[in-house]
């Protein structure tokens, strides 16, 4: 059985510009969510995908959008990068029941 | 809105004492789940333990329990025989079905363990 797995694992971006973060959920797992988890911080709900379709959102500006495709796989991209952004992205995917959020070891971008 | 506090930024423990993480949340939701989550310096979020709220008995998985107190919203989490290897960032976290199937995270306590 493969778990989350996420790419890049590091990425350095200048403020203004856009970025993609993927990430491929575990075998049999049809949800994904994206958390923000800044340094020192506990991770922030982005938002989730279930079956392709977004199924609610946190408190982030629409810059923050994403995509499920048909393998459940998960994209995150931000337009407009600002220097707040850096951060750990972390993606969880979860099956029934969806509590069970199993996490990838994240993306550490860093915006400068 | 669903809170959740961790009062402790730092703890330490002796290798092999047992040590205890506090955490309190907030919310409305009647059907509702608890966890504590670990993550080391790999990044790697980890599950550790949950908690149903419906269920009266703590939850215990081998050298970990917790301390339910549903009326008094609380949800330690105590660490028996602790090892090198539990030294990590523990995060307490909720999660309610009816409010978004979110998990809302604490701010995090970092443990340490001496030898």
């Amino acid at each position: 059985e493969t778990g989350v797995t996420q790419s890049p694992t590091h990425l350095i971006k200048t403020r203004g510009q856009q970025v993609t973060l993927r990430c491929s959920s575990q075998s049999g797992h049809n949800t994904v969510s994206w958390y923000q988890q800044a340094l020192g911080q506990g991770p922030q709900f982005i938002f989730q995908y279930y079956r392709e379709e977004e199924n609610g959102r946190g408190n982030f500006p629409p810059r923050f959008s994403g995509l499920q495709f048909p393998n459940y796989s998960s994209e995150l991209n931000v337009n407009a990068l600002e220097l707040d952004d850096s951060a750990l992205y972390l993606c969880a995917s979860s099956g029934t029941p969806t509590y069970e959020q199993y996490f990838g070891p994240g993306t550490r971008l860093t915006v400068t | 809105a669903q809170t959740v506090t961790q009062s402790q930024p730092e703890m330490s423990v002796q290798e092999a004492e047992t040590v205890t993480l506090s955490c309190t949340y907030d919310t409305s939701e009647s059907d509702y789940y608890l966890f504590w989550y670990k993550q080391p310096p790999s990044r790697q979020m980890i599950l550790v333990i949950r908690q149903e709220a419906y269920k009266q008995q703590n939850a215990t998985e081998n050298r970990f329990s917790v301390n339910f107190q549903k009326a008094a919203k609380s949800f330690s989490l105590k660490i028996s025989d602790s090892q090198l290897g539990d030294a990590a960032m523990y995060f307490c976290a909720d999660y309610s079905p009816t409010s978004g199937s979110r998990l809302t995270f604490g701010e995090g306590t970092q443990l340490t363990v001496n030898p």
